[in-house]
């Protein structure tokens, strides 16, 4: 069974950082996209960022390009992201997602709370 | 940016009653494969979004076959043949030609009247 389950959030400042993980297992992680899509609460997924499998290739929305960093370390299944100068509007819940052959978000894991607030 | 746009955003249905959702793109979805990159997701209360339909009409594992996908270009229609008590929250379908810039409609909260 394909399971992704984020840790890493919780409350801070705004201004500061955080870095959120995301541990898999179930499928072979280094064959895959691997993406984080966050959801402000009530309103629509909003992808965040995807990595391609051997890390050559990592986008971002315009909103927090320059501020987040994804990166992932295939040996430990894991997926990171780096977020700096955190801002109120980031406060969603963030999911680590994994991505497949089909352009799509296969398997979503719980999502893991950020919360932005002096 | 591909904008979806759902309809209708709410959709009252009595248990055992058919029910269809429709979703239009600002750009046709068929990619330079040949494929239509078109997914249906269900988020119940209180959990994560999980992916029913993929590429149009193709069913995830243990997707019950009362869903089911079709259309087209700019044009798709989610079909539930007879709602259940747990088919409640709502429903989003995503666009993946953009990969992996991906974009949803606005949802559709299906609940039983």
């Amino acid at each position: 069974e394909v399971q992704v389950v984020e840790s890493g959030g919780g409350l801070v400042q705004p201004g500061r950082s955080l870095t959120l993980s995301c541990v898999t297992s179930g499928f072979t992680f280094d064959e895959y996209t691997m993406h984080w899509v966050r959801q402000f609460p009530g309103k629509v997924p909003e992808w965040v960022s995807g990595i391609n499998w051997s890390s050559e290739v990592a986008l971002y929305a315009d909103s927090v390009k320059g501020r987040f960093t994804v990166s992932r370390d295939n040996a430990q299944n894991s997926l990171y992201l780096q977020m700096n100068s955190l801002r109120e509007d980031d406060t969603a819940l963030y999911y680590c997602v994994k991505g497949d052959y089909d352009y799509s978000l296969e398997v979503w894991g719980q999502g893991t709370t950020v919360i932005v607030s002096s | 940016d591909v904008v979806m746009t759902q309809s209708p955003l709410s959709l009252p249905v009595t248990l055992g009653q058919p029910a269809s959702i429709s979703c239009r793109s600002s750009q046709d979805l068929v990619y330079t494969d040949g494929n239509t990159y078109l997914h249906w997701y269900l988020q119940r209360p209180g959990q994560s979004p999980r992916r029913l339909i993929y590429k149009v009409s193709r069913r995830d594992s243990g997707v019950p076959d009362r869903f089911s996908g079709s259309g087209s270009g700019t044009n798709f229609t989610l079909h539930i043949s007879r709602v259940e008590a747990a088919d409640v929250g709502v429903y989003y379908c995503m666009q993946g030609i953009h990969w992996p810039r991906y974009s949803f409609g606005q949802g559709t909260k299906l609940e039983i009247e």
